[in-house]
């Protein structure tokens, strides 16, 4: 089945604890990409990545690490998590390209509460 | 920078009726892409519907139909005969155009509608 797995779905953490939120795709897809979503805000994209060792900036990047060193992987990391992080954060990921991003899965959510 | 605005926060419809969802868009960009999400109360992001700022044709999925006009730099999404499934937040975006650097390809999304299907 073609899917987006996020670990954890739930998160509850303290300010400056570091994290990691896992994302795994089963498509071979190139582009993979990281959101959050607030309440009023839409969702904002973190980074993206087009393909293995290739990333850029999405809208929100400060606070946000991410690393691309295997296609099917592209973790998230809070370095030092603080309470203005709390959200709930989105992967994605599709081919390339204006047709592939028609078709872009999203995982389940991971919703994220730093106190 | 490109910019999508959704100035709906909510409406109400009534089950069979037709209903327009407003999207606004901001770019310099002459090659670019516009999707339709929706979002169910479950949390999913749900594909509904794209099109290509060169088609010159409406998109049209099903139910879903987007009227694009260019000019006025607008892309609403029309449903007909709402149903009570539909109730659901719906997201408006954007893809930018491919960089030659390589970057490009980001996507922004407009705030949201919350669409509540009545009967």
């Amino acid at each position: 089945e073609a899917q987006v797995t996020q670990n954890p779905r739930y998160l509850i953490t303290v300010t400056g604890k570091k994290l990691t939120v896992t994302c795994s795709q089963n498509m071979n897809h190139e582009y993979m990409s990281w959101y959050r979503q607030d309440p009023g805000l839409g969702l904002r994209q973190i980074y993206y990545s087009m393909n293995v060792e290739v990333t850029d900036k999405g809208d929100v990047p400060e606070g946000y690490k991410v690393s691309r060193k295997e296609k099917r992987n592209f973790p998230l990391i809070l370095e030092s998590p603080s309470p203005n992080q709390t959200s709930l954060y989105f992967c994605a990921s599709s081919l390339s390209g204006d047709r592939g991003l028609q078709t872009q899965y999203f995982g389940p959510g991971t919703r994220l509460l730093v106190l | 920078a490109q910019k999508i605005t959704q100035t709906q926060p909510g409406m109400f419809v009534q089950e069979k009726e037709a209903v327009t969802l407003d999207c606004t868009y901001d770019t310099s960009d002459q090659s670019y892409g516009l999707f339709w999400y929706k979002q169910p109360s479950s949390g999913e992001m749900i594909f509904l519907i794209y099109q290509g700022s060169y088609d010159e044709q409406n998109a049209t999925e099903g139910r879903y139909s987007l009227n694009f006009q260019k000019a006025r730099k607008s892309a609403n999404l029309v449903i007909s005969a709402s149903q009570l499934g539909d109730s659901a937040m719906y997201f408006c975006a954007m893809r930018e155009a491919p960089k030659i650097t390589g970057g490009g390809n980001k996507l922004t999304f407009g705030t949201g509608t919350q669409l509540k299907v009545e009967l």
